[in-house]
């Protein structure tokens, strides 16, 4: 069966660190894979895209590395700040149907 | 930047009673809305991918009977849970790709948080 997983329910680091998350999927032939930032109670804000003929994008502060091989995509924030506290969710989209299907999501705690 | 509006942000009624939320795209088409619901400390479940001027397709396990979607122009479209049940209550988010110009990213409401008595 189709499954996109991200890693923890929660994700702890001190401010000024790199936040590594992860998104892996199984049974899935994805066109392009996205991130998208949550905060509670409101709606999803896009942050990055990546097809899946590229291997890494970058964004000021964010990468989005993308491995069709391991089924795995890796999204990091360096140079932490409490204000990247949010839930960050993976979105897949499919080949094909072009439906974006998310991932569980990872919250995470930027410490001050 | 694209702008989705979604209404109402709240909503409390009792059960069996109907709720229409509605989205807007403010300032641009969209051909194609996703309406996705979303329990606490869980992620977006699929409902139903909504393209204007057509029935909408339903996820499997979604009753198309029970949560009325309608996309009658580009920027906006209806979701109707009729004789709402405490089972309902639920956090319904719609999204909206554009229909050119702004990629494949997908813009989202901010949510109607549904609480059925």
């Amino acid at each position: 069966s189709q499954k996109i997983e991200q890693n923890s329910e929660a994700l702890n680091i001190q401010e000024g660190k790199t936040a590594t998350l992860t998104c892996n999927y199984t049974n899935y032939s994805p066109a392009y894979l996205q991130w998208y930032r949550q905060d509670p109670g409101r709606g999803p804000v896009f942050l990055l895209l990546i097809r899946e003929n590229e291997k890494e994008k970058r964004k000021e502060r964010l990468k989005v590395t993308f491995d069709t091989t391991l089924k795995q995509s890796l999204f990091h924030i360096t140079a932490s700040q409490p204000a990247d506290s949010a839930t960050y969710l993976c979105a897949l989209v499919s080949s094909g149907t072009y439906k974006y299907i998310f991932g569980t999501g990872t919250r995470l705690k930027v410490l001050a | 930047g694209a702008v989705v509006s979604q209404h109402p942000s709240r909503v409390i009624c009792k059960s069996g009673t109907s709720v229409k939320i509605e989205c807007r795209s403010l300032d641009f088409q969209a051909t194609t809305m996703f309406w996705y619901r979303q329990f606490p400390k869980q992620s977006l479940m699929l409902m139903a991918t909504s393209n204007e001027g057509s029935k909408a397709t339903y996820e499997q396990g979604v009753e198309k009977d029970k949560f009325l979607i309608n996309h009658a122009s580009l920027t906006l479209s209806t979701l109707t849970v009729t004789s709402a049940h405490p089972e309902d209550s639920s956090f319904y988010i719609c999204s909206a790709r554009p229909w050119k110009g702004l990629g494949e990213k997908l813009f989202f409401g901010s949510g109607t948080q549904l609480s059925v008595l």
